[in-house]
């Protein structure tokens, strides 16, 4: 199947840093990817979604100049959580669909943040 | 009330038993159905897709009933490697997937 990559897998940060998360297809060219957060012992909650070549859409709730979303290619999506403070941290996964096909989503490894 | 509601379970399943629980979602839009599996600390993987007519994966059995609104997923013949999470999940149109909080199930020995 198709692989979509996280980096970093973990991050642990102070309290006000800015921290950046990328998201690639390794395999695919992705027009479509997806951020997702997820607290403990809760569901994955869609944040936003991201489209290359364009601005993100966000969901409501989620504030778009905290966590900025770059999409600047076919293979690389990036959120970056800005003044991160520790009630931001949590699990975030990002998703890919392909740009044909069958429009699966591939899920990446996840990101593991948190702030002290 | 959440959008896509699961039993948090946990389903304590003896090994070679079967386990069967659901999931009810609100949106009568909603388009296609999927049951995920999310082992412990990591991302969710695509167990199958659920249709409408049913269907079966090897030891995995899934019903759709659209008019009650409800997914179901049953595991025959349980095995130790099936102890996870499962989510159901709801497309609802331009890839934006609704996920269920999760059915833990753990299968002993």
């Amino acid at each position: 199947g198709a692989v979509v990559s996280q980096h970093p897998s973990r991050v642990i940060c102070k309290s006000g840093t800015s921290v950046k998360i990328e998201c690639r297809s390794l395999d695919f060219q992705a027009t479509t990817m997806f951020w997702y957060r997820q607290f403990p012992k809760q569901s994955l909650m869609l944040m936003a979604t991201s489209n290359e070549g364009s601005k993100a859409t966000y969901e409501q709730g989620v504030e778009k100049d905290k966590f900025l979303i770059n999409h600047a290619s076919l293979t690389l999506s990036t959120l970056t959580v800005t003044s991160a403070h520790p009630e931001d941290s949590s699990f975030y996964i990002c998703s890919a669909r392909e740009a044909r096909g069958e429009y699966t989503q591939y899920f990446g490894p996840g990101t593991r943040l948190t702030v002290l | 009330r959440k959008e896509v509601e699961q039993d948090p379970g946990p389903f304590n399943v003896p090994e070679g038993a079967t386990v069967a629980f659901n999931c009810t979602y609100s949106n009568s839009a909603s388009q296609s159905f999927f049951w995920y599996r999310q082992d412990c600390r990591k991302e969710p993987k695509l167990l199958m897709s659920v249709y409408s007519s049913g269907n079966e994966d090897g030891r995995f059995t899934a019903q759709l009933n659209r008019a009650s609104q409800y997914i179901s997923l049953l595991i025959r013949d349980s095995k130790l490697s099936d102890s996870a999470t499962y989510l159901c999940v709801v497309n609802l149109g331009w890839g934006k997937l609704q996920f269920g909080a999760g059915t833990q199930v753990v299968v002993t020995p």
